[in-house]
């Protein structure tokens, strides 16, 4: 059974920074893309990076660029995003997602962690 | 960068109804487009890729069909389970996005 299990969330001031990380089991970890997925009562879901399976490809939305920064381990299944200069509107749940890709990520996703919430206020 | 309208936004219906959402792309999408589903509390659960392809364990009474721009998820007896709130999401070019979800609810 896939399971994709979240930490690091938390209560952050805006500036600040935080660190999630996904901890995979179940499958083959080294041969998916993995992604982060948030979602807001207000603006919905919204993806914001995926890294392929090997780690060399990432690509974030335009909101998160240049402060975000997606990370893999294969050799520990973990899955991590580097949060910096967060701002309140980077308040949400953070999904860690499984990508059906590998090396080149499809950006739809079959598996999906329970969430972690992230607010960021002051 | 492409807009996904779907609707309704709520519907109220009975246990075996037949429900229909749609999602309508501001450009064709090929086949690049997903169903999911999500209950309050729950992480979103992939039902349909490809437009029209059931994910492994989705019951088969979930469908998607259509072409550009005008995409759509039927259930076609709903259950008791699926009172949820369902989302398209397009994966065709940057960026990806989904839409504003479309929540079942008991009539």
């Amino acid at each position: 059974e896939v399971n994709l299990l979240e930490s690091g969330g938390g209560l952050e001031q805006p500036g600040g920074s935080l660190r999630l990380s996904c901890v995979a089991s179940g499958f083959t970890f080294s041969r998916y893309a993995m992604s982060w997925v948030r979602q807001t009562p207000g603006k919905g879901l919204e993806w914001v990076s995926v890294v392929s399976s090997t780690g060399e490809y990432t690509n974030y939305a335009d909101s998160v660029k240049g402060r975000f920064t997606i990370s893999r381990d294969n050799s520990r299944n973990t899955l991590d995003l580097q949060m910096n200069s967060l701002r309140v509107d980077d308040t949400a749940i953070y999904y860690c997602a499984r990508d059906p890709g590998g090396y080149i990520p499809r950006y739809y996703f079959d598996h999906w962690g329970q969430g972690m919430l992230v607010t960021v206020s002051s | 960068d492409i807009q996904m309208a779907q609707s309704p936004s709520s519907l109220s219906a009975s246990i075996g109804d037949r429900v229909t959402i749609t999602c309508r792309a501001s450009q064709d999408l090929k086949t690049s487009l997903a169903w999911y589903q999500q209950i309050p509390g729950k992480a979103p659960k992939l039902l349909i890729y490809a437009v029209s392809r059931l994910e492994s364990g989705v019951p088969s009474r979930f469908s998607g069909s259509g072409s550009g721009p005008n995409y759509t998820l039927t259930i076609s007896s709903l259950q008791p389970e699926d009172f949820a709130t369902y989302y398209c999401q397009h994966y065709y070019t940057a960026p990806r996005s989904f839409g504003q979800g479309t929540k079942v609810e008991v009539k």
